[in-house]
């Protein structure tokens, strides 16, 4: 069965500090998707970033960096030099390609809440 | 800007009072999806529709039901809301071809008194 584990609850940081958020997930698929979405206290996903299995190359954006390891079947998040504005619940996601492939249902973890102290 | 928006943002019903979230989309998705996130929790899928095709998640109560007149328009239809029901309610959408990532939005919070 598919599952997504944040086993970070919680993380409080001061700002400037950088900080990792942990994904580790279980599929029995092949083919397969990962992703970040952040939700800040207004509510809304806000999409960060989407890889897939057959991509391990290290990405990089801006002050965020993501570090997928498939030997591992972990899925990383990096904030380097946290910001308050990053103050948010983080959500690290799966899905499985199903429906002969043209949609996806999110196998979302439990979320990890950073709170960036000025 | 293509966007997912949702009216209303905010949303008190009173116990046992149907009541319709509303899900509109300018990105000409094919598959748009509910889901109900309660605090601190993970968004739960509800359900989906692949252009005219509703896809009903196994565990979602009969109490919820969905409507899609046309590709923009999405409904969540709760027909008797309980106590239970109050929680935030995202409405996603994403393209049948491409990198499949759904697209969210703004979410509407539901209140039931």
């Amino acid at each position: 069965a598919q599952k997504v584990t944040q086993a970070q609850t919680e993380i409080s940081v001061v700002e400037k500090e950088d900080v990792t958020l942990d994904c580790v997930y279980e599929t029995r698929d092949t083919t397969y998707y990962l992703f970040w979405y952040k939700q800040p206290p207004s509510g809304e996903l806000v999409f960060l970033i989407r890889r897939n299995s057959f991509d391990e190359q290290n990405e990089i954006s801006g002050r965020y960096s993501w570090n997928f390891q498939k030997s591992t079947s972990s899925f990383n998040f990096t904030i380097t030099a946290s910001q308050v504005v990053d103050s948010a619940v983080y959500f690290c996601a799966l899905s499985e390609a199903w429906y002969g492939g043209a949609t996806n249902k999110l196998i979302f973890g439990t979320g990890t809440l950073l709170a960036v102290q000025p | 800007d293509a966007m997912v928006i949702q009216n209303p943002r905010y949303q008190v019903t009173q116990f046992g009072k149907p009541v319709t979230l509303s899900c509109s989309q300018t990105l000409n998705h094919n598959v748009m999806y509910w889901y109900q996130q309660k605090s601190s929790q993970a968004p739960k899928l509800l359900f989906h529709y692949y252009d005219k095709d509703f896809n009903n998640e196994a565990d979602t109560p009969d109490n919820f039901q969905s409507r899609r007149p046309n590709t923009s328009f999405c409904f969540l239809d709760i027909r008797s809301p309980g106590l239970g029901d109050a929680a935030m309610y995202l409405c996603a959408t994403s393209s049948k071809q491409g990198k499949e990532t759904q697209y969210f939005g703004p979410g509407t919070r539901l209140l039931v008194l």
